[in-house]
């Protein structure tokens, strides 16, 4: 199986800040790869698909790219909401696995 | 508004099974995938597998190939988990989850609807 390492698994930030996550399938996946942000109590939400392609609703501060093995979530201007856990995912084939996430703290 | 409502938590012993229900609603259900994932505590989220409610189709992950289930009804817009032979690591949050691809057209699949999920606890 396709194996996905994110990191860094964790990630202190500030208001305003600039992140990135980075996310590495073990072999090329495309651009199937999908970002989803989850707080706590909640279920995961999807925020880009197809590598770079915002989901309906979700803020222009995120943004995704790459393809193939490497792969980057950028948060420009952090807003207090988006401190919460990330996680990509990929569907090239199954099984559709997650990386084991990142985790956005203040 | 798509909705996914899923049943209530759950403790059960080893060994034993459990049925987790998800009841469409705001869309045609048959239209799209839906896909089981669960989380275990602190932990990232684990595909189980997939269902086509039109078709009835199931894709299940390796790992769980002879002890997963998933059926639906399609009179009343529900997707069914189960799972068999319960161990302590199933303990975990299960969802439903809608895959933004239909039924008779795939380009890039994700999940962009999910179920509040469901609390199941094994434990003797």
């Amino acid at each position: 199986d396709i194996q996905m390492t994110q990191s860094p698994s964790s990630l202190s930030a500030s208001v305003g800040d600039r992140v990135t996550i980075t996310c590495r399938a073990s072999q090329n996946i495309a651009n199937y790869l999908n970002w989803y942000q989850q707080k706590p109590g909640k279920a995961p939400n999807l925020l880009i698909y197809a590598a770079s392609s915002l989901q309906s609703g979700v803020p222009s501060r995120f943004n995704g790219s790459g393809s193939g093995t490497d792969f980057t979530l950028t948060i420009t201007s952090l807003q207090p909401e988006d401190f919460a856990s990330y996680f990509c995912q990929k569907t090239y084939t199954t099984p559709y696995s997650f990386g084991q996430g990142t985790k956005l703290e203040i | 508004q798509v909705q996914l409502v899923q049943s209530g938590a759950g403790v059960k012993k080893p060994g034993a099974s459990v049925k987790v229900s998800c009841k469409a609603s705001g869309y045609t259900f048959t239209g799209h995938y839906m896909h089981w994932v669960r989380q275990a505590p602190g932990q990232g989220p684990e595909w189980m597998g997939w269902i086509n409610p039109h078709s009835g189709s199931t894709k299940y992950a390796e790992r769980f190939q002879g002890r997963v289930t998933m059926t639906r009804d399609t009179s009343i817009s529900t997707a069914y988990l189960e799972l068999s032979r319960l161990r302590s690591d199933d303990t975990a949050i299960y969802y439903c989850a809608r895959d933004r691809c239909t039924t008779t057209s795939c380009a890039w699949p994700a999940f962009d609807f999910w179920g509040q999920g469901t609390l199941v606890t094994v434990s003797s």
